[in-house]
C-alpha cells in the first residue's frame, strides 16, 4: 500500500472488554512502532518491533497491553480488560531501518491515521 | 541515548510574526533529530530532518551543539501553520518531545 494502514479507525468498547488494533506497515519497512496519543499527554511510546521481535517493550503501560508482529509485516496491539484511562488514539508507524542503527541519514517514521479507542 | 525536550506546550502568534518552537536535546555524540507535524485531522508526518539542512514550508531548524538545541523557526507565520509540532530523536530511544501546539491567529 501507499502508506501505513490502521484498523479500525474508531473503536468504542465497554470497560472490561478486550480489543485488538491492527497495523499494516509500508511494504519493506522492517521497523514498526506503536504510540499512544492522549489529550494533554503528547505522544507516548509503547513498543517497537524489528522484524518480528520486540527489542523495546519499555513503554507498555501494564501487563494488560501486548503486541505481536508476524511475517515481519502486520502487527496487532491487544488491550485486555480495557479501562477508561485506555481511551486514546493509538498510532502505528514504520521505518526502513532499526532505530538502534546509526546512519548518515536518519530513517524517519511514517505514521498511520491511528485508531481512536473509546472505553465507556 | 538521545532525549529531547520541548518546553512550550502552547505557542500563539499572529499571522506574519516570526515563530520559534524550542527543542533541546541531551546526547554526548552527534545527534540525529527530526521535526514532525500534525495538522488538524491529518496524520503525523515528517516536516524536516537536521541532516538535510532543508527548508520545508518556510521552516528551518539548525542544530546548535553549543546550546544543544534544534529549534524550529519560520520568519513569517501563516494561519495554515497552526498544528501540533513534535521534536524527535532519529535513533536510539524513541521518546518524542511532548509537543508544542502552534496557533497562528489572523
Amino acid at each position: 500500500g501507499a502508506g501505513v494502514s490502521q484498523s479500525p479507525s474508531n473503536k468504542v468498547t465497554e470497560k472490561g472488554k478486550d480489543v485488538e488494533l491492527r497495523c499494516d506497515p509500508i511494504s519493506g519497512h522492517t521497523a514498526l512502532y506503536w504510540y499512544r496519543q492522549s489529550l494533554g499527554q503528547g505522544l507516548e511510546f509503547l513498543i517497537y518491533f524489528q522484524g518480528n521481535s520486540a527489542p523495546d517493550k519499555s513503554g507498555l503501560p501494564s501487563d494488560r497491553f501486548s503486541a505481536e508482529r508476524t511475517g515481519g509485516s502486520v502487527s496487532t496491539l491487544t488491550i485486555q480488560r480495557t479501562q477508561q484511562e485506555d481511551s486514546a488514539v493509538y498510532l502505528c508507524a514504520s521505518s526502513l531501518r532499526d532505530p538502534r542503527d546509526r546512519g548518515l541519514l536518519g530513517s524517519p517514521l511514517h505514521f498511520g491515521n491511528g485508531t481512536r479507542l473509546t472505553v465507556t | 541515548a538521545q532525549r529531547v525536550t520541548q518546553p512550550e506546550k502552547l505557542l500563539s502568534v499572529f499571522k506574519g510574526a516570526p515563530v520559534e518552537l524550542k527543542c533541546n536535546y541531551s546526547y554526548s555524540g552527534s545527534p540525529e533529530l527530526f521535526w514532525y507535524v500534525q495538522y488538524s485531522r491529518q496524520r503525523l508526518q515528517l516536516l524536516l530532518r537536521h541532516i538535510s539542512r532543508e527548508s520545508i514550508k518556510g521552516f528551518t531548524a539548525d542544530l546548535n551543539k553549543g546550546e544543544t538545541s534544534f529549534h524550529l523557526k519560520k520568519p513569517f507565520a501563516q494561519e495554515e501553520d497552526s498544528a501540533m509540532y513534535y521534536c524527535a530523536p532519529g535513533e536510539g530511544n524513541l521518546i518524542f518531545g511532548k509537543g508544542t501546539k502552534l496557533s497562528v491567529k489572523p
